[in-house]
């Protein structure tokens, strides 16, 4: 398994600033995910962030709204960039790990989240 | 289009008393399906994981069954307990690791 942290847990922010939220795990992992889960919703990938190369971002997000950064394999931010009331919400940092069932899958391992409200 | 869907929305049920909720997807290729529990204000944290080859899955009080040809999914709860109050999210993984997510059941137990 694979314990995650997150910075900061919660936080309130004015329209058009920039919020930059860190996920610490406590193994190397080749891969984090970044989520986004907004209110009553599912939680929605962002991208994927790989040690030593760019992030891949999914549909309807882009690099200018939410960089990533990945210097080495325990540790990845993500900034919510020029931030609206839309952009309120949980984001999640996540990771894959054996699992630890005797299967031979790997499972996903989620961080605390970091819960944004933008003003 | 890969979906998952679950029901129902929301569900409260006494402390005690037993549950079911329920998942159907349309994910193709499947590789697995997962249950997470998120409590409020954390993040998910998997109950089970199962392939297409198994029916039932069990970890504690709560046991997954899965039925590859009708593409659907329960998560039973027994004997159900205040701490079960959260969010139960049903998750489909296609091959190539892609995660589909349901939106979610949200449980209350009341005592």
């Amino acid at each position: 398994s694979a314990v995650i942290s997150q910075k900061p847990s919660r936080d309130i922010c004015q329209r058009g600033t920039s919020l930059t939220i860190q996920c610490q795990v406590d193994s190397q992992v080749t891969m984090m995910f970044w989520y986004r889960q907004q209110p009553g919703q599912s939680l929605t990938l962002i991208a994927t962030a790989n040690q030593g190369s760019e992030a891949t971002y999914e549909s309807g997000f882009v690099i200018d709204k939410f960089p990533i950064s990945r210097p080495n394999l325990t540790f990845s931010t993500l900034t919510v960039s020029n931030m609206s009331p839309e952009d309120s919400s949980i984001y999640l940092c996540s990771v894959e790990g054996t699992s630890g069932r005797g299967v031979g899958y790997n499972e996903q391992f989620f961080g605390p989240g970091t819960r944004l409200t933008v003003l | 289009k890969n979906q998952v869907e679950q029901s129902p929305q929301s569900l409260i049920i006494l402390e005690g008393k037993n549950c079911t909720l329920q998942c159907n997807y349309t994910v193709s290729p499947f590789s697995n399906l997962r249950w997470y529990k998120q409590d409020t204000g954390r993040g998910p944290v998997s109950l089970t994981i199962m392939t297409f080859s198994e029916n039932t899955k069990s970890n504690g009080r709560y046991t997954a069954t899965l039925d590859a040809d009708t593409k659907q999914s329960s998560l039973h709860i027994t004997a159900s307990q205040l701490s079960d109050s959260a969010s139960y999210i049903c998750v489909v993984s296609a091959w190539g690791g892609k995660l589909i997510f349901g939106q979610g059941t949200e449980l209350s137990v009341k005592p």
